[in-house]
């Protein structure tokens, strides 16, 4: 089945430690995203990419790092400078951020702090 | 960043009553999403809009692209328990093509 999906579903992070989350489509979409999502408030995007290779940062990047080295795959990484980590992260996909193409999304990882 | 008025913050119905919420923003888009979210899950595609007025039924959902383009309403008809979960309206901003996101409407229906 064509789909997004990240893993781990749910993740612990010491203080001072870099954690990846991994998120993996096979709907042949061009564009990634990931965003935070906190209790009461709506999605916020951290990192964007739009072809292999590129990538830009969203409205609260900081603390964060991504690559897109293949088509399918758009790790995110939270980094020790990330001071407030816990949130539900979510990736989604589309098959371009231009021509009004909608956004689908993967199931989500809740980070949380030990 | 930017975000969307999205109204009410939370809704408590009974099965098979009307829900109607909405989304205000101060720029105009040129498309209109709505998702449902449930609990520990990603947000699902609902409806998706790409015209001013245009309205769009899926099921017993309908929502409609304000002529304005700066607002949208999503409907859900003869609710029932399957129905709770949280709702978001995004917005695409005609400039960067970014989606910005509503609050959500938190919806519990009561049976």
């Amino acid at each position: 089945d064509g789909g997004i999906t990240q893993s781990p579903k749910y993740l612990f992070r010491k203080e001072g430690q870099n954690v990846t989350l991994s998120c993996e489509q096979n709907l042949n979409h061009d564009a990634m995203y990931w965003y935070r999502q906190d209790p009461g408030q709506g999605l916020r995007l951290i990192y964007y990419s739009q072809i292999v290779n590129d990538f830009q940062k969203g409205d609260i990047a900081e603390g964060y790092s991504v690559s897109r080295e293949k088509k399918e795959s758009f790790p995110l990484t939270v980094t020790s400078a990330q001071k407030n980590p816990t949130a539900f992260y979510l990736c989604a996909s589309s098959f371009g951020p231009r021509g009004n193409q909608p956004q689908h999304f993967g199931d989500g990882t809740r980070l949380s702090i030990l | 960043g930017q975000q969307l008025n999205q109204s009410p913050q939370s809704m408590f119905i009974q099965e098979g009553e009307d829900v109607s919420m909405n989304c205000t923003s101060s720029s105009i888009f040129n498309t209109w999403l709505w998702y449902k979210q449930e609990p520990g899950e990603g947000p699902v595609l609902l409806i998706a809009l790409y015209k001013a007025g245009e309205l769009t039924s899926n099921g017993r959902l309908t929502a409609q692209f304000g002529i304005t383009r700066k607002d949208s309403f999503l409907n859900i008809s003869a609710s029932i328990p399957s129905d709770v979960g949280i709702y978001f309206c995004a917005g695409q901003d005609s400039g960067t093509y970014k989606y910005i996101f509503g609050t959500g409407t938190r919806l519990k229906v009561l049976a």
